[in-house]
């Protein structure tokens, strides 16, 4: 059975900087594409990043470029968002999510969410 | 980057009736466009994917159709189950941003 568990949802100071992770299990990790997206409470969807098998190509959200970096440890089936200079509007539920293989950007499986609340 | 509308922004309809949601792309992305169920409190649900297929295990009553920048989601049949909030998402070129969704309520 495919899971997705985020975890390091927390409450973060603006400025601060932060890192979230998702283990997954039940499928080959390293043959999947793998994107994060969030939702700030009672808001919509937005995708935040994507990365490649191999972690050789990613892409970013204008939002987050330059703060966030996405990567993934295909040995440890694990994927991170490492967010830096978090400013209110981060807080959301970020949800870590696998792509059906050679299909773009198509989530087939989600995480339940990991919180990440920016305040002082 | 491509920008992703929906209407209408919300939708009551009743059990058996037909309900339709319209997506626009501010650009052309060919069959590029899923749609996703969300329901409260739960991590969003693939339903149809490359404008028109259908996911493993979603119910046919859900169908997609579309190309270029017009596509739309019908749910024939209309179900209890069905009230939630659906996104379109296009597929084509990063960032691959979300419509703004639409509340389905079943009355």
């Amino acid at each position: 059975e495919v899971e997705l568990v985020e975890s390091g949802g927390d409450l973060v100071q603006p400025g601060g900087s932060h890192r979230i992770s998702c283990a997954v299990s039940g499928f080959i990790f390293s043959s999947h594409w793998m994107s994060w997206v969030r939702q700030a409470p009672g808001r919509g969807l937005e995708w935040v990043a994507n990365i490649k098998e191999d972690g050789s190509v990613k892409h970013y959200v204008d939002s987050v470029k330059g703060r966030f970096t996405i990567s993934r440890d295909n040995a440890k089936n694990s994927l991170y968002l490492q967010m830096d200079s978090l400013r209110a509007e981060d807080t959301a539920v970020y949800y870590c999510a696998r792509l059906i293989s050679g299909i773009p950007e198509t989530i087939d499986y989600w995480g339940q969410g990991a919180l990440v609340t920016v305040s002082s | 980057d491509i920008q992703m509308s929906q209407s209408p922004s919300s939708l009551s309809a009743s059990i058996g009736d037909r309900a339709t949601i319209t997506c626009r792309a501010s650009q052309m992305i060919t069959t590029s466009l899923n749609w996703y169920q969300q329901k409260p409190g739960k991590p969003p649900i693939l339903l149809i994917y490359s404008a028109s297929t259908l996911q493993r295990g979603v119910p046919s009553r859900f169908s997609g159709n579309g190309s270029g920048t017009h596509f739309t989601l019908t749910v024939s049949g209309l179900q209890p189950e069905d009230s939630a909030t659906y996104y379109c998402q296009h597929s084509y070129v990063p960032p691959y941003s979300f419509g703004p969704g639409t509340k389905l309520q079943i009355k």
